[in-house]
């Protein structure tokens, strides 16, 4: 079946670490994004890439970074930096920018 | 920024009864997204709106795009358990989508 796959469900940091999410898609999408929802809230674009090879900041960019090496994947970096990490994180995907976002079922980050 | 102030935040009603809820804006979209999360998974898309004054339904689900294209409303009718979750909306413009806080449907036993 198509869909989008995230990877892992859950995922524990210690204070100090990088921790990789991964984000894959087998729906032949162009378009990916990393969101982050806090309870009560919103999802807040974190980025988002367009194309293989390109990808642009979203809202609350900082202390994160991407990749979007190849067109199936996309994964999300929570550096060091970003200092109020816990959060579900939900990666989505569209056809182009501007068709529906799908999305997958989250990640859920927390700090040791 | 642009904002999108969904409403209500939260429901709780009798299974069965109709639900209603709605999103507005200041600023105009070019698209309306209604989806629902169940608890610990992503959100699903439920209906896309395309055009101002668009009526689209799914199921026992409803949407409307407003004529002001400011805004949408969500019915639900008929409702069962399994709508129990968080509705969002959201609107897309200038290739930007931005997402409502979300309401949360209870359904009292």
């Amino acid at each position: 079946d198509g869909g989008i796959t995230q990877s892992p469900k859950y995922l524990f940091r210690k204070e100090g670490q990088n921790v990789t999410l991964s984000c894959e898609q087998n729906l032949n999408h162009d378009a990916m994004y990393w969101y982050r929802q806090d309870p009560g809230q919103g999802l807040r674009l974190i980025y988002y890439s367009q194309i293989v090879n390109d990808f642009q900041k979203g809202d609350i960019a900082e202390g994160y970074s991407v990749s979007r090496e190849k067109k199936e994947s996309f994964p999300l970096t929570v550096t060091s930096a970003q200092k109020n990490p816990t959060a579900f994180y939900l990666c989505a995907s569209s056809m182009e920018g501007t068709q529906p976002q799908h999305f997958g079922d989250g990640t859920r980050l927390s700090i040791l | 920024g642009q904002q999108l102030n969904q409403s209500p935040q939260s429901m709780f009603i009798q299974e069965g009864e109709d639900v209603s809820m709605n999103c507005t804006s200041s600023s105009i979209f070019n698209t309306w997204l209604w989806y629902k999360q169940d608890p610990g998974e992503g959100p699903v898309l439920l209906i896309a709106l395309y055009k101002a004054g668009e009526l689209t339904s799914n199921g026992r689900l409803t949407a409307q795009f407003g004529i002001t294209r400011k805004d949408s409303f969500l019915n639900i009718s008929a409702s069962i358990p399994s709508d129990v979750g968080i509705y969002f909306c959201a609107g897309r413009r200038n290739n930007k989508i931005i997402f409502g806080k979300g309401t949360r449907l209870h359904i009292l036993p």
